[in-house]
């Protein structure tokens, strides 16, 4: 058990329809960060925010977005679903030492199939 | 943006020590040299970070040759329980330092066999 929890687990939801995702980080790190797993792309980076604010932006879509609340949890807002939005969405926290990311906490993920 | 290049695939066998090399030729003087491991349906886990020389834990070592141009993650008797796929990440992984830049490629696949 990394610390991070994401619900929900799976998602079913049709083509056009919009659907939130929810993050909690590990107690104490202030980073969190959005990944897409599908089987044809591989792992990719989508957003990072520390502490409330925007830090680094990947591969994400302008239907897509997320935002860090106070108490550090994120949400991943996806719309206007397509049939390739379906895939795995891991969100990920870290702690940063020394100006330094060492590693990243992977959560269990959230399984997204868009009908 | 520094790519790595990693054999899709590897097999081994039980109470074998594995190597997987990741090849990262434009490695950048900031670039951190980062390991994980991913099994079906889960999240990755870190299990290796180092900037050069070897670096060792409790579960891996990892070994950065001078120029910086490649790496090797070192599994020591592998089991049943390692297969799985393991990626290899190069870059800056200073706050601020890009790290929207980090590319999670394809991975290893490694099966390890009874």
């Amino acid at each position: 058990d990394s610390g991070v929890t994401q619900t929900p687990k799976h998602l079913i939801t049709a083509t056009g329809q919009r659907v939130t995702l929810r993050c909690s980080p590990r107690s104490g790190d202030l980073s969190v960060y959005w990944y897409q797993q599908s089987l044809d792309q591989g792992l990719q980076f989508l957003i990072q925010y520390y502490n409330g604010e925007e830090r680094a932006k990947g591969n994400i879509l302008e239907r897509f977005s997320a935002q860090q609340f106070p108490d550090l949890h994120s949400e991943l807002n996806l719309s206007s679903l397509e049939l390739g939005d379906s895939a795995l969405y891991f969100c990920a926290s870290s702690v940063e030492a020394s100006g330094r990311i060492r590693e990243q906490f992977f959560g269990p993920g959230t399984r997204l199939t868009v009908l | 943006l520094a790519k790595t290049t990693q054999p899709i695939s590897m097999d081994s066998y039980e109470g074998q020590e594995v190597n997987i090399t990741c090849s990262h030729n434009n490695i950048a003087t900031n670039d951190y040299i980062t390991w994980y491991q991913q099994f079906p349906s889960q999240g990755p886990r870190f299990i290796i970070q180092g900037y050069k020389t070897k670096v060792t834990n409790e579960v891996a070592s990892l070994f950065i040759p001078a120029d910086r141009k490649s790496s090797t993650l070192s599994l020591p008797r592998v089991s049943l329980s390692d297969t799985a796929v393991y990626y290899c990440l190069v870059g800056d992984m200073s706050v601020g330092g890009g790290y929207n830049k980090l590319i999670f490629g394809a991975g290893t696949r490694l099966a390890v066999h009874p």
